[in-house]
């Protein structure tokens, strides 16, 4: 079954700190690939997405992430965090064949130290 | 453009009762999505609509069901409510283009809580 996974649940980093969160997916076949942020009290929000191209691609608030095909991961970064990124982030794959489908793995709360 | 809006907010029922959750997806977006949200289990796929078809199912069981209507604004019930359906319904909405979907957005939710 198609599966998503965050290895980390909760992160705490202190302002100016840089950020990698993981993701990893168990598909063998073509996926779109979602990072979604909720910050505390919001709905979900596209943070960015990979359908296809560059795999190194950028997304709002100077997040991006890297599509490694061989690894089959999605990896977040942002070089260097604010304390208004305290939100929870939830990657997401949706199979090429079945792209009405998200999976979203189980989250990363993210905690920012001012 | 307007984003999608769920209807109620929040909701409280109790063990037995049913439920009807409503949806109105971004104009012009014709495909919409339901999940589930709990801490325990996470974002789950409930169902997805596409011109009034339901083209895709998640693994819940027979009582949680919807539909779409021509105007693309979607319901969905759930029956016969037991208490682990407490939980934050999400609703997203998207474009189809070339016949694949586009990316979904989604809407604050509705939270319902069973006594």
């Amino acid at each position: 079954a198609q599966s998503v996974s965050q290895h980390n649940h909760h992160v705490i980093l202190s302002e100016a700190a840089s950020l990698e969160l993981g993701c990893n997916y168990s598909y063998g076949g073509t996926v779109n690939l979602f990072w979604y942020v909720q910050y505390p009290g919001q709905h979900l929000q596209l943070l960015l997405k990979y359908f296809s191209g560059d795999p190194l691609v950028k997304g709002i608030k100077g997040f991006e992430a890297e599509f490694i095909k061989s690894k089959f991961s999605f990896n977040l970064r942002k070089p260097s965090v604010q304390w208004s990124d305290t939100a929870e982030y939830f990657c997401a794959v949706t199979p090429y064949s079945s792209a009405s489908k998200i999976i979203f793995g189980s989250g990363t709360r993210l905690s920012i130290r001012p | 453009k307007a984003g999608v809006t769920q209807t109620p907010r929040y909701l409280i029922k109790t063990r037995g009762q049913q439920v009807t959750l409503s949806c109105s997806p971004i104009s012009g977006h014709r495909s919409v999505s339901w999940y589930q949200q709990t801490p325990g289990q996470g974002l789950q796929f409930l169902f997805e609509y596409f011109s009034e078809t339901q083209r895709n199912k998640g693994n819940f069981p027979g009582r949680f069901s919807g539909r779409q209507f021509s105007n693309s604004r979607s319901e969905m019930n759930v029956s016969t409510l037991e208490l682990g359906d407490s939980a934050l319904y999400l609703c997203a909405s998207s474009l189809m283009v070339g016949g694949l979907q586009e990316t979904q957005y989604f809407g604050p939710g509705t939270r319902l809580l069973v006594l």
